[in-house]
C-alpha cells in the first residue's frame, strides 16, 4: 500500500459525459501528479500540483482540468468524454515539488471506460 | 526532448534464470533515471533510481541497474528471477525541469516454471 488513495477504482460512462477522479496523497506529501496510461500511448504525464498551485503541465487536453484543494487532495475533471479517453488514470504524490530528489508514490489508479 | 525507449515489449524468463531489461534514454545532460514495477491491478512501485555517483545502483527485491553514459542505457538486472517478479517494468527519466517523469512503454516480464 503506497498510501495514495484514488477513487473510484472503476468508472463506466458514455461519450459526451463528464467525470471527476479523486486522489488523496500520502500524509505529508505536498505534490500531486496525474498520469494517463493507455495501451497505445503508455504512461503520459498530465499535470502536477504542489501545495495547491499548478506547477507543471504535460499532455493534458483542454477538455481535462485538475485542482488541488487546501487539504491537499486533488481532483481530475474529464469532460466531453470520447472513446479515446478510456484509460487508467494514476495519481502519484511526493513530498518535494520536483521528481529529482525523491520518490513518487503511485495510487492503484482509476480505470475509466467510455462507451 | 527527453525520451525513453524500452526495446523489448515482452520477455519470458525461466524461474531461477538471470534477467536483463533494456532501457535507452535520450537526454542532453546528466539524467535522473528510474525503474518502476507495476504488478497486475496495482500502481507503480519504485525499484531503484540513479541520480549521480556510482553507476551501479541497488534497488529493492534484489534488482540492480547500471548507468552507462556512453551507451545512453540504464539496464535493469536480477541474477535469479522468482515467479513473483512477473509484472510490467517501466524505465523513466526526469524531464529537464525536474517536474515530471517520462516513462518508456514498458516491458512485460513473464516467468516460466
Amino acid at each position: 500500500d503506497s498510501g495514495v488513495t484514488q477513487t473510484p477504482k472503476h468508472l463506466i460512462t458514455a461519450t459526451g459525459q463528464r467525470v471527476t477522479l479523486r486522489c488523496s496523497p500520502r500524509s505529508g506529501d505536498l505534490s500531486v501528479y496525474w498520469y494517463q496510461q493507455s495501451l497505445d500511448q503508455g504512461l503520459q504525464f498530465l499535470i502536477q500540483y504542489y501545495n495547491g498551485e499548478e506547477r507543471a503541465k504535460g499532455n493534458i487536453l483542454e477538455r481535462f482540468s485538475a485542482q488541488q484543494f487546501p487539504d491537499l487532495h486533488s481532483e481530475l475533471n474529464l469532460s466531453s468524454l470520447e472513446l479515446g479517453d478510456s484509460a487508467l488514470y494514476f495519481c502519484a504524490s511526493s513530498v518535494q515539488v520536483g521528481v529529482n530528489t525523491g520518490e513518487l508514490f503511485f495510487g492503484e489508479g482509476s480505470r475509466l471506460t467510455v462507451l | 526532448a527527453q525520451s525513453v525507449t524500452q526495446p523489448d515489449i515482452h520477455i519470458t524468463v525461466s524461474e531461477g534464470a538471470s534477467l536483463e531489461l533494456r532501457c535507452n534514454y535520450s537526454y542532453g545532460a546528466t539524467p535522473y533515471l528510474f525503474w518502476y514495477v507495476q504488478s497486475p491491478g496495482q500502481g507503480l512501485q519504485l525499484l531503484l533510481k540513479y541520480f549521480s555517483g556510482d553507476t551501479l545502483v541497488q534497488g529493492i527485491k534484489g534488482f540492480e541497474a547500471e548507468f552507462k553514459r556512453s551507451q545512453s542505457s540504464f539496464n535493469l538486472r536480477k541474477p535469479s528471477v522468482h515467479w513473483s517478479d512477473a509484472a510490467e517494468y517501466f524505465c523513466a527519466v526526469a524531464n529537464q525541469a525536474g517536474t515530471a517523469l517520462i516513462f518508456g512503454k514498458g516491458t512485460t516480464l513473464s516467468v516460466s516454471s
